[in-house]
């Protein structure tokens, strides 16, 4: 079972503040590796789909980076909105033939207005 | 969501009895998936498919079948439903830009 951790399980920071957090997986055989957001009561939505090793992505005030050869990928968030309150979720696959992707537990953000 | 359903979205049944799950899908996409959530577990896949008639096992498919006798439609069944399948239930289909969730079915063994 391959392991996908998140960190920290959760965190509350006041709104302005910026933030971030980590995804760790297995640096071997690399394939992909997904942030999702997902907001109570709703399904998750797809942020960022990054697949090179030093990929940079940014949406608003949202990027991330990746770090395949030390399996790692760092969330930021800068000038954070109550709206940003959600649950964040990272998701790897490996390059092993089956398409399927493993989900960290996730990040749990809550923004103090 | 766009292009993908689940039925029903919330279900209350016994423990004992067989118990169906339905997603549809409308972007003709190969890859579908079924996924538990729970607390602390995040999601965890029980079973994906790979096209009609091909599927395969997740880390949690104990108790759990599939099947897809149609590009557009994704089956789980709980086989005898017990109170540690109670979860929320959620299908999805991929494509390059990532996974595309239904709504989830709240499922209650009781």
């Amino acid at each position: 079972i391959l392991n996908v951790e998140q960190s920290p399980q959760s965190l509350h920071v006041q709104e302005g503040d910026s933030t971030n957090f980590t995804c760790s997986f297995p640096s071997s055989n690399f394939y992909a590796l997904h942030w999702y957001r997902w907001e109570t009561a709703k399904s998750p939505e797809a942020l960022f789909v990054m697949t090179l090793n030093g990929d940079e992505k940014k949406k608003g005030r949202i990027s991330a980076t990746l770090n395949t050869k030390e399996g790692y990928s760092y969330l930021y968030i800068k000038g954070s909105q109550p709206e940003d309150s959600a649950t964040y979720l990272c998701a790897f696959m490996r390059a092993s033939g089956t398409y399927k992707y493993i989900f960290g537990t996730g990040t749990r953000l809550k923004v103090l207005a | 969501d766009a292009g993908i359903t689940q039925s029903p979205r919330h279900k209350v049944t016994e423990t004992g009895t067989p118990v169906t799950l339905r997603c549809h899908q409308t972007e003709n996409h190969r890859y579908m998936y079924w996924y538990r959530q729970d607390p602390g577990h995040g999601l965890r896949l029980i079973h994906y498919s790979y096209g009609v008639k091909d599927t395969d096992k997740g880390e949690v498919s104990d108790g759990y079948s599939v099947s897809r006798s149609k590009t557009e439609d994704f089956l789980l069944t709980l086989e005898s439903a017990t109170s540690s399948q109670t979860s929320v239930y959620f299908c999805a289909i991929s494509d390059y830009l990532g996974y595309t969730f239904g709504s989830g079915t709240r499922l209650t063994v009781v």
